[in-house]
């Protein structure tokens, strides 16, 4: 399964609404999570069974979607939340996305 | 507190080989799906391989298919990775990463620091 996500790059201010997208190559229920790399640190896990907030993550994150198409969206955005997102399948062994750059505009 | 400590990484030339750990703690080991995720300098996550609780169940990505052996040993909480054939596509950071759930489909929920694995002449 081949998991896509744009943009690659996305340049936001801080309180902006910003939106990543992942398509999957094909239906994957609601099999998808969402991690957040800072530089030089391991991955984070946000967000799993495509909707499910990870404990102590906060509420302006959120997750949408079923099938083969998934949103990340970030409400008011905050100067921790800069840095590399990732959508991650395991409905069929395991696939990450390509990563979305979240960068200060 | 869950912990993950890989070692064993460090230079190695193109063909060789490399035997990575991971040294788990503050879980039941036993009961959980391990695996090995790597992420080359500047670059993606790449699964890599996933063994299961009892070693029964192995799965690798088609990129190691062949080259790299995944096991694990519940007795000493250690999970180990071989890895053969070397080329510089396999330069990468190796991370340890412990399933989120116990059985059925499960994302990642806790990674160790990782360990580099660098592939040059």
């Amino acid at each position: 399964i081949q998991m896509t996500q744009s943009p690659s790059t996305l340049s936001a201010s801080v309180g902006d609404r910003v939106t990543i997208t992942c398509r999957a190559s094909q239906n994957i229920n609601i099999w998808l999570a969402w991690y957040q790399q800072k530089l030089g640190k391991t991955p984070q896990l946000l967000i799993y069974k495509a909707s499910t907030l990870e404990s102590g993550v906060p509420l302006r994150f959120n997750g949408s979607g079923s099938g083969t198409e998934f949103a990340l969206t970030i409400s008011g955005l905050q100067p921790e939340d800069f840095g590399t997102y990732f959508c991650q399948q395991y409905n069929s062994l395991w696939t990450f996305g390509q990563g979305t750059k979240v960068e200060l505009k | 507190d869950v912990q993950l400590v890989e070692s064993g990484g460090g230079l190695v030339k193109p063909g060789g080989s490399l035997r990575l750990s991971c040294a788990a703690s503050g879980f039941t080991f036993s009961h959980y799906n391990m695996n090995w995720v790597r992420q080359a300098p500047g670059k993606g996550l790449e699964w890599v391989a996933s063994i299961s609780g009892s070693s029964n169940y192995i799965t690798y990505a088609d990129s190691v298919k062949g080259r790299f052996a995944v096991s694990r040993d519940n007795a000493q909480d250690s999970l180990f990775l071989q890895l053969n054939s070397l080329s510089a596509d396999d330069t990468a950071i190796y991370y340890c990463v412990r399933d989120k759930f116990v059985g059925g489909s499960s994302p990642f929920e806790y990674w160790g620091q990782g360990t580099l694995v660098t592939v040059s002449s």
